[in-house]
């Protein structure tokens, strides 16, 4: 069975600083990975994606994940967070195809000013 | 390009009655999926479907839920019967069937329940 955990439930960081949201996941097969950020009373944007292909992917808002097969992660990064950028992130999963997603369980980011 | 559009955005009701949903996927996505998502977790796949084809349910759709996607455009989740623990917002998602995007889903704002 496919799953993901988000082992931080909050992260705090100053504005202006690097930012790291971790996820690791486990699925059987070759794993498709996603981040969703969910504003309040709002439903979830994408991100971005991994399905393939270079480890590093880079997605909207300037944010980017790092794929890596050994440590089965993918961590959210941005070199240098904002304000706007507080919200809930979820981690999502699934073994390909159009099979239903995985989520984790969120991480709330909190950037101070 | 409109997104997901979902409705109502709330809904309150009293335990015992029944209530549906309503979602439009994005123009063209063949592929529309429920979640629900409770406080303080991530959404749970609830079901699936491609065109009109209910694909997949999950075991937490119980028998007093049953979504529809009748002509392969809009869909409905109806809930009969609610219980308290019904109270959760409700997330669809669609993807379209080709193109770069075709393996990423597309949500809507969501549709709160309240049962009191």
């Amino acid at each position: 069975a496919q799953s993901v955990a988000q082992p931080e439930d909050q992260v705090n960081v100053a504005e202006g600083n690097p930012l790291t949201v971790k996820c690791t996941y486990s699925v059987s097969g070759n794993p498709y990975l996603f981040w969703y950020v969910q504003y309040p009373n709002r439903g979830l944007q994408f991100l971005l994606k991994y399905i393939t292909g270079d480890n590093l992917v880079k997605g909207s808002y300037g944010f980017e994940a790092e794929f890596n097969k050994s440590q089965t992660s993918f961590h959210l990064k941005k070199p240098s967070a904002l304000v706007s950028d507080s919200a809930l992130y979820f981690c999502a999963v699934r073994e390909g195809g159009n099979t239903p997603l995985v989520f984790g369980k969120g991480t709330r980011l909190s950037v101070i000013a | 390009d409109t997104g997901v559009s979902q409705n109502p955005r709330h809904k309150i009701t009293k335990r015992g009655q029944n209530v549906t949903f309503r979602c439009d996927p994005i123009s063209e996505h063949n592929r529309l999926y429920w979640y629900r998502q409770t406080l303080g977790q991530g959404p749970e796949f609830l079901t699936y479907f491609q065109n009109e084809a209910q694909l997949e349910k999950s075991r937490l759709l119980s028998d007093r839920f049953s979504a529809e996607r009748p002509k392969g455009s809009f869909s409905t989740l109806e809930i009969q019967r609610t219980e308290q623990g019904d109270s959760a917002m409700y997330l669809c998602a669609s993807s379209p069937r080709q193109g770069p995007s075709t393996d990423t889903q597309y949500f809507g704002p969501g549709t709160r329940l309240t049962v009191l």
